[in-house]
């Protein structure tokens, strides 16, 4: 199993600003992954990312949008570009070892 | 379009009441399919992990089955902490990334 730290666990963003998000596994991982989840709907994929690679984004998501980092084999960070309310969702990170295990998530909120 | 359902969406039981929720998938050449459980606030939390059909796992309340078509959860005298939301996810093809399915919302009244 692996332990996931993912913060901020929550954030109240002005529009058009920008929010990073980071995620720590207690362990070193090839794959980890990024969701978003809306209110009372289930996970939907952002994108990939594995350490050494540039991320892969699923349909719907692009990189200027949603930028993300993979520097090392335990760690990743998910940026959040130029905020609008349709971004308020919570957004969580996941480490893939076999079996996939999820960070806490980021309640973010954009005003 | 590799696809997941499951059913129902919200279940509502007395304690010791068991039932049980299903997870319909169409996907090509399945990897896995896994079990979730989340909590409001959090982050799901593993649950199972089933590979072939025929292929059966247990953990205290819950099993869950698999068939070359849907997984069932079962859920045997159910307690009201087991109220949560139960997720699937399939792997499937040469891909390692989870579909997941829209869950059902479980609710376990005393």
């Amino acid at each position: 199993s692996a332990v996931i730290s993912q913060k901020p666990s929550r954030d109240i963003c002005q529009r058009g600003t920008s929010l990073t998000i980071q995620c720590q596994v207690d362990s070193q991982v090839t794959m980890m992954f990024w969701y978003r989840q809306q209110p009372g709907q289930s996970l939907t994929l952002i994108a990939t990312a594995n350490q050494g690679s540039e991320a892969t984004y699923e349909s719907g998501f692009v990189i200027d949008k949603f930028p993300i980092s993979r520097p090392n084999l335990t760690f990743s960070t998910l940026t959040v570009s130029n905020m609008s309310p349709e971004d308020s969702s919570i957004y969580l990170c996941s480490a893939q070892t076999g079996e996939a295990f999820f960070g806490q998530g980021t309640r973010l909120t954009v005003v | 379009e590799d696809q997941v359902t499951q059913s129902p969406e919200a279940l509502r039981l007395q304690e010791g009441e068991s039932s049980s929720l299903n997870c319909s998938y169409t996907v090509s050449g399945l990897r896995g399919l896994f079990w979730y459980r989340q909590d409001p606030g959090k982050g799901p939390e593993f649950l199972f992990t089933l590979y072939s059909a025929g292929e059966e796992k247990e953990k205290e309340r819950l099993k869950a089955t698999l068939t070359k078509k849907e997984s069932f959860l079962h859920i045997t005298a159910p307690k009201p902490e087991d109220s949560a939301t139960y997720l699937c996810a399939v792997q499937a093809g040469n891909t390692d990334k989870l579909i997941f399915g829209t869950g059902t919302r479980l609710q376990v009244f005393p």
